[in-house]
């Protein structure tokens, strides 16, 4: 157990909806970092926010947004959702926002029809 | 942006041998480098990681190297064993701020 929770680990909706993934760090830590993983592919970084603010931005569609709350528990925000948008979603956490360990939480699996 | 390839793809190995999965980058601002293991169905979790200024660093049957000069790392199994099956991710990190990227990912196969 890396002390990152996800919740909801699953997650059924259809196409058009919005869903939040939510995350919390483990203890202590102050950055956040969100992933996707399709079936069979490998982990493309969407976002990571620091201590409230966003600190680095990947291929994050403009249908997505996330944010970190003054707790640092971290939402991500899926809109419009489209059949591609099924992935294994992932946060992580790690002390600062700078070259360090990442540690992942268990993902939100999110199967879109 | 940054490329990041990992070769092999796949691999499988017989247990007790050798696995080197190597990982190449195009930003050579990058000076921190990890390895993360996935196991089926499991979150990725780092395994090792070397930062710019050390050549090689061991953690009992893993080991990695890095080139910085030819911009590639490479993670080295030694003794394989069933357990090591995994899916394996290099992710090259460069200074805060910047978008990270990570290897497409090694299946590797330990065959009893």
């Amino acid at each position: 157990d890396s002390g990152v929770t996800q919740t909801p680990k699953h997650l059924i909706t259809a196409t058009g909806q919005r869903v939040t993934l939510r995350c919390s760090p483990r203890s202590g830590d102050l950055s956040v970092y969100w992933y996707q993983q399709s079936l069979d592919q490998g982990l493309q970084f969407l976002i990571q926010y620091y201590n409230g603010e966003e600190r680095a931005k990947g291929n994050i569609l403009e249908r997505f947004s996330a944010q970190q709350f003054p707790d640092l528990h971290s939402e991500l925000n899926l809109s419009s959702l489209e059949l591609g948008d099924s992935a294994l979603y992932f946060c992580a956490s790690s002390v600062g926002g700078d070259r360090e360990t990442q540690y992942f939480g268990p993902g939100t699996r999110l199967l879109v029809l | 942006g940054e490329n990041v390839e990992q070769h092999p793809s796949t691999l499988s190995v017989q247990e007790g041998d050798s696995a080197v999965i190597k990982c190449t980058y195009s930003d050579s601002a990058s000076n921190y480098f990890p390895w993360y293991k996935q196991e089926l169905g499991k979150r990725p979790q780092l395994i090792i990681d070397i930062r710019s200024n050390v050549g090689e660093k061991k953690d009992q049957r893993i080991a990695v190297t890095l080139n910085k000069t030819a911009k590639h790392f490479s993670l080295h199994i030694t003794e394989t064993q069933p357990e090591d099956s995994a899916v394996y991710f290099c992710a090259p990190h460069k200074a805060a701020g910047n978008k990270l990227t990570f290897g497409g990912g090694t299946r590797v196969l330990v065959k009893p």
